[in-house]
């Protein structure tokens, strides 16, 4: 199974940025990194993938290490409502996700 | 219409009853999927279906038996469950083939307890 190493938990202040870091060193050259949030009593929420190139999207950035064994999730500026856990994973374009335990980010107001 | 519904919110039902997840989309999305997650862990897939073909099975028990009616329609039958699968369900949905490397829109969930 493709394995992801994510801290347990972080805090950040509110409006301030927030960098969640994984570690993914068994990825292959064709896999996708991706991440996924779950809100409190929610489903979870795409938030953005990537393969080799830094990404940017409304909600987060994405920065990939040249050797792509590790990537971190930027929020630029975190809000009250950005509290989730925060799932990355990595899979080789198919439908399977598998989800690591996550990262249980909490906001500072 | 961004949204995958899942019908009810909560069941709870006895080890001997026979009941049903429900969940749909309208989004033109032809991957659909089931997942549990018990509490405090991260999702685990159960089943993918793939223009209307279950795809995958990651093994789950035949007390667990999905559904794939139509292009928007996604069924879990559940007979004889024990207490441990109280948990989660989530469906998911995306567009499935030739598009894989794309976002898995998910359900709030059927909170399911088995008594």
């Amino acid at each position: 199974d493709a394995k992801t190493t994510q801290p347990n938990s972080m805090e950040s202040n509110e409006e301030e940025p927030v960098h969640l870091p994984c570690n993914h060193s068994t990825i292959s050259g064709t896999d996708y990194i991706h991440w996924y949030r779950q809100l409190p009593s929610q489903g979870p929420e795409y938030v953005i993938h990537g393969l080799t190139s830094n990404v940017n999207n409304r909600m987060a950035s994405l920065a990939i290490a040249e050797d792509r064994k590790s990537s971190t999730l930027i929020l630029h500026r975190a809000t009250l409502r950005d509290a989730a856990v925060y799932y990355c994973i990595f899979n080789f374009g198919n439908e399977k996700l598998t989800f690591g335990t996550g990262t249980r980010l909490t906001i500072i107001p | 219409d961004t949204e995958v519904t899942q019908t009810p919110k909560h069941l709870v039902m006895g080890m001997t009853n026979k009941k049903s997840l429900k969940c749909e989309q309208h989004m033109g999305h032809r991957a659909m999927y089931w997942y549990k997650q018990k509490a405090k862990k991260p999702p685990e897939l159960m089943f993918v279906y793939s223009y209307e073909k279950l795809s995958i099975n990651e093994s789950v028990p035949s007390r667990f038996s999905p559904e794939c009616p139509n292009s928007s329609l996604l069924n879990l039958h559940l007979h004889a469950l024990q207490p441990e699968d109280s948990a989660l369900y989530l469906c998911a949905s995306s567009q499935g083939r030739p598009l894989l490397v794309v976002e898995q829109f998910f359900g709030p969930g059927t909170r399911l307890t088995v008594l």
